[in-house]
């Protein structure tokens, strides 16, 4: 099945800068790849997917980009502000019905 | 609109007890997941059902059953609990297949078991 890797597994950043979180995935056949935001003791969420057929894809101080060559693809979030500290989870799924999901980078933004 | 609901939130059970967690979704998703949490290990898929009625395998599906009688309910089961099933377990549901849209999760159940 899908193995998919990510680092670092804790990241701290000053208010202000950025932050980068990387994945890499075993399958070339993924071909959706969402990230999830879990802030502490509530669900995960939702915040930008990408497919296969883009390779990068923003929304506000949120991007995602994908190397599908290399299989790893990454979440940046620029003029990290205190509301972005969570866990984040990138996922890849090669079929209709799973995603695998990375074992999660805890991300604290220090004032 | 509620979205995806989970009970109990917090259960201890003691080594060999049943219980049963309940995933109610109000959104008419065909789609419904079951997914552990434990620390460094992300979240890791029990079992899931692409319809009323139906229910299969996930990656950790042992140990654990399912059962999806109503579209808008997932039962998960531990029929002889054990302290290796100590975790978080979240429930989801998508409008698409859940590999390629959104999931929309639920709560969250933390079960210890002694």
């Amino acid at each position: 099945g899908e193995n998919v890797e990510q680092h670092p597994s804790t990241l701290s950043v000053q208010e202000g800068d950025s932050a980068v979180i990387k994945c890499t995935y075993s399958d070339s056949a993924s071909n959706y790849f969402p990230w999830y935001k879990q802030e502490l003791g509530k669900r995960p969420q939702l915040i930008i997917d990408i497919r296969s057929n883009v390779g990068e894809k923003k929304d506000q101080r949120i991007a995602v980009t994908l190397n599908k060559t290399a299989k790893h693809f990454s979440l940046h979030i620029t003029e990290t502000q205190p509301e972005d500290s969570a866990v984040y989870f990138c996922a890849a799924s090669t079929d209709d019905y799973k995603l695998s999901f990375g074992a999660g980078t805890t991300v604290t933004v220090r004032a | 609109n509620a979205g995806v609901t989970q009970t109990p939130k917090f259960r201890v059970l003691k080594t060999g007890q049943s219980m049963t967690l309940l995933c109610a979704q109000d959104m008419n998703h065909e789609y419904m997941y079951w997914y552990r949490q434990d620390p460094g290990m992300g979240l890791r898929l029990i079992h899931y059902s692409v319809g009323e009625g139906t229910t299969a395998k996930g990656e950790v599906p042992d140990g654990y059953n399912v059962s999806r009688l109503k579209k808008q309910n997932f039962l998960l089961g531990l029929e002889s609990a054990a302290p290796s099933q100590t975790s978080v377990y979240f429930c989801a549901s998508s409008l698409t297949s859940g590999g390629t849209g959104e999931l929309f999760f639920g709560e969250g159940s933390r079960l210890t078991v002694l």
